[in-house]
């Protein structure tokens, strides 16, 4: 089945900075790759998603980046703000159902 | 749409009691998801429905876990006798079908704790 990797498992930037968070999957039938926010006792929410067919995707200060050969996907934060921080969770889904990474705790210092 | 709708919000029980989680799809959607998350396990998949019909159990701990979609707009998962070690969130989510690349809207999740 499938198994997907997420580092780091923290990260601290500093407000304006970047950040950049890196997941792997195993299985090529994989071919939809979403990215969830968790807030503090709140649900996961959809933030920007990427399907198999396309290498990039951007929506305003977040980007997501796939590499099918490597079977890798990056979630981009330019101009970071204190209420990005959060929990982000990276998943993909093909023959399965959505597997979620292990999830990074992102802290945005003011 | 008030989106995914689960109960209780909280729930405290006592090692051994039954433990009833209930979630009300968003209208429309077809495949229904029951996830566990934990510190130490972070978002486990539990079960999905597709149609109402329960399509992979194999993330259910154990026989204590059962769930069960008797109509496409009601879930319920139920744990007896429940365990210290089922604390956790429950969160159910829905899509409009599971595959082709449909989002999952998750419900404000039943934070579980067993004394």
């Amino acid at each position: 089945g499938e198994n997907v990797e997420q580092h780091p498992s923290t990260l601290s930037v500093q407000e304006g900075d970047s950040a950049v968070i890196k997941c792997t999957y195993s299985d090529s039938a994989s071919n939809y790759f979403p990215w969830y926010k968790q807030e503090l006792g709140k649900r996961p929410q959809l933030i920007i998603d990427i399907r198999s067919n396309v290498g990039e995707k951007k929506d305003q200060r977040i980007a997501v980046t796939l590499n099918k050969t490597a079977k890798h996907f990056s979630l981009h934060i330019t101009e970071t703000q204190p209420e990005d921080s959060a929990v982000y969770f990276c998943a993909a889904e093909g023959n399965t159902p959505l597997v979620f990474g292990k999830g990074t705790r992102l802290s945005v210092i003011a | 749409d008030a989106g995914v709708i689960q109960s209780p919000r909280h729930e405290v029980t006592e090692m051994g009691q039954e433990v009833t989680l209930r979630c009300k799809p968003i209208s429309g959607h077809n495949s229904l998801f029951w996830y566990r998350q934990t510190m130490m396990r972070g978002l486990e998949l539990l079960i999905y429905f597709n149609n109402n019909v329960p399509i992979d159990d194999s993330g259910m701990p154990e026989d204590r876990f059962s769930a069960k979609m008797p109509n496409a707009s009601f879930s319920t998962l139920k744990i007896q006798p429940s365990e210290p070690r089922d604390s956790a969130v429950y969160f159910c989510a829905s899509s409009p079908r599971r595959g082709q690349g449909k989002t999952q809207y998750f419900g404000p999740g039943t934070r579980l704790l067993v004394l």
